[in-house]
C-alpha cells in the first residue's frame, strides 16, 4: 500500500527557510493520476492547504495565494519523493506540516506529520 | 477564502446516530461533488473517511455516510462507538482564486 514518510527539522529560526521531504513508497511521484500536496495544521489557522505538484506529461505546481511568494514544492524522481521549501518564516508558520496524496480530489494518504516550530 | 463552517462539537451516546454539517458556498461545496471527510485522533494524521460526497474508501466502516444539499454537506455516523470519538474535518475543492482546496473548521465528536 502507499505510504508517505516525512523528514526534516523541527526547529527553524525566524527569517530562515523551512525544508521538509516526503518519501513515497508504493506509488510514483510521476503518477499520471495522483497529486502530491503539503498541508499544515495549527490551532490558529486550522488545516490549511499549501500547495501541490503533479505530473501530466509535464510537471505542474499550484500554490495557495497566502504563501505563494515564499513556497516551492519540488518533485525528485530519482528518489521518488517531493519536498517543501518555505522561505522567510515567522512564528506564524509554526504548525504541524503534513504531506498528502490526492487522487480524485481527496487526500487519501497522509504522512505522519512534522511539528515545526519557528523560534530563535 | 474562508474555511468551511462546522459545529465546534457534537455528542451522542453509544449506539446513537449523529450528523455533522459542513457549510460552504457555491464556489466550493455547492459547486462540486468533491467533498471529503477526515477523522483525526489526537496526535495522529487525518484519515480519509468519505470522498466525492458519499463514497467510502475500502476499509472504512459503513456506519459512516455522507451527503450534500446545496452548499451544505453532512457526515452521519450511525451506531456510535467509543472509537469514533475524534475530530472530524470536511474539505472541498474550490474555484477560489486563492487556493484549490479548503478545509472545515473541525468538529469534536464526543461519545458520552
Amino acid at each position: 500500500q502507499v505510504q508517505l514518510q516525512q523528514s526534516g527539522p523541527g526547529l527553524v529560526k525566524p527569517s530562515q527557510t523551512l525544508s521538509l521531504t516526503c518519501a513515497i513508497s508504493g506509488d510514483s511521484v510521476s503518477s499520471n493520476s495522483a497529486a502530491w500536496n503539503w498541508i499544515r495544521q495549527s490551532p490558529s489557522r486550522g488545516l490549511e492547504w499549501l500547495g501541490r505538484t503533479y505530473y501530466r506529461s509535464k510537471w505542474y505546481n499550484d500554490y495557495a495565494v497566502s504563501v505563494k511568494s515564499r513556497i516551492t514544492i519540488n518533485p525528485d524522481t530519482s528518489k521518488n519523493q517531493f519536498s517543501l521549501q518555505l522561505n522567510s518564516v515567522t512564528p506564524e508558520d509554526t504548525a504541524v506540516y503534513y504531506c498528502a496524496k490526492t487522487e480524485n480530489d481527496a487526500f487519501d494518504i497522509w504522512g505522519q506529520g512534522t511539528m515545526v516550530t519557528v523560534s530563535s | 477564502q474562508s474555511a468551511l463552517t462546522q459545529p465546534a462539537s457534537v455528542s451522542g451516546s453509544p449506539g446513537q446516530s449523529i450528523t455533522i454539517s459542513c457549510t460552504g458556498t457555491s464556489s466550493d461545496v455547492g459547486g462540486y461533488n468533491y467533498v471529503s471527510w477526515y477523522q483525526q485522533h489526537p496526535g495522529k494524521a487525518p484519515k480519509l473517511m468519505i470522498y466525492d460526497v458519499s463514497n467510502r474508501p475500502s476499509g472504512v466502516s459503513n456506519r459512516f455516510s455522507g451527503s450534500k444539499s446545496g452548499n451544505t454537506a453532512s457526515l452521519t455516523i450511525s451506531g456510535l462507538q467509543a472509537e469514533d470519538e475524534a475530530d472530524y474535518y470536511c474539505s472541498s475543492y474550490t474555484s477560489s482564486s486563492t487556493l484549490f482546496y479548503v478545509f472545515g473548521t473541525g468538529t469534536k465528536v464526543t461519545v458520552l
